[in-house]
């Protein structure tokens, strides 16, 4: 059974760095893609980038170089980390697991709610 | 970036109604669209890929049809459980967007 699961701080201070880990299970890390997600509080969903099966990874141009994501295959972990937190970055921030096609998300964690203090 | 209209943004139906859910996008994404379905407090649920292809475990009553830059959800025999949001999304071009979403309520 695929399983995604997001954990991260509650609270990030202004400009600093964002890390949150996705730890997967019921697949390997190198046979499943996994995307981020992000959902700012009452909004739409924004792609963020993804991390894919053979290492490589792809980020949205809008989170410029400030964005990262890593992975550690023997831990079935993905990392997201993100710097210079603005206050506009405070949202809920979901990895999810993709088999059926690159770009489609088929199974998503639970999501890590993160606020941006000032 | 490829835009993607979704609409209506908000929409009100009966039990047992029939409900459609437009999505156009800005250029032609060639069927490279999903459908995904988030109920409150929860994360998306995917529904229906490929523009027309029903996810394992989603109910035969929603369906996924278009081309080209029009495309739509329909979900047939509306039930409660079904009162979400729902988001398209396309996946033919980087950056991965997704529509502002429809809100679904029961009349």
């Amino acid at each position: 059974q695929v399983q995604l699961k997001e954990t991260g701080p509650d609270l990030v201070q202004l400009t600093q760095t964002l890390s949150i880990t996705c730890t997967v299970s019921g697949f390997s890390l190198t046979t499943y893609n996994v995307h981020w997600v992000r959902q700012p509080p009452g909004k739409g969903l924004e792609w963020m980038g993804a991390m894919w099966n053979g290492g490589g990874t792809d980020y949205n141009s809008a989170f410029k170089s400030r964005l990262s994501i890593s992975r550690d295959t023997s831990k079935s972990q993905v990392f997201l980390k993100m710097n210079s937190l603005q206050t506009d970055d405070t949202a809920k921030y979901f990895c999810a697991s993709s088999n059926s096609g690159y770009g489609v998300m088929d199974a998503w964690g639970q999501g890590a709610s993160v606020t941006v203090s000032s | 970036d490829i835009q993607m209209t979704q609409s209506p943004a908000s929409l009100s139906a009966s039990l047992g109604e029939t409900v459609t859910i437009e999505c156009r996008a800005s250029e032609d994404i060639y069927n490279g669209l999903a459908w995904y379905q988030q109920k409150p407090g929860k994360s998306p649920q995917l529904l229906i890929y490929n523009a027309n292809s029903l996810h394992t475990g989603v109910p035969s009553r929603f369906s996924g049809s278009g081309s080209g830059t029009q495309y739509s959800l329909k979900i047939n025999s509306l039930q409660s459980e079904d009162v979400a949001s729902y988001f398209c999304q396309q996946y033919y071009d980087y950056p991965y967007t997704f529509g502002a979403g429809t809100k679904l309520e029961l009349k």
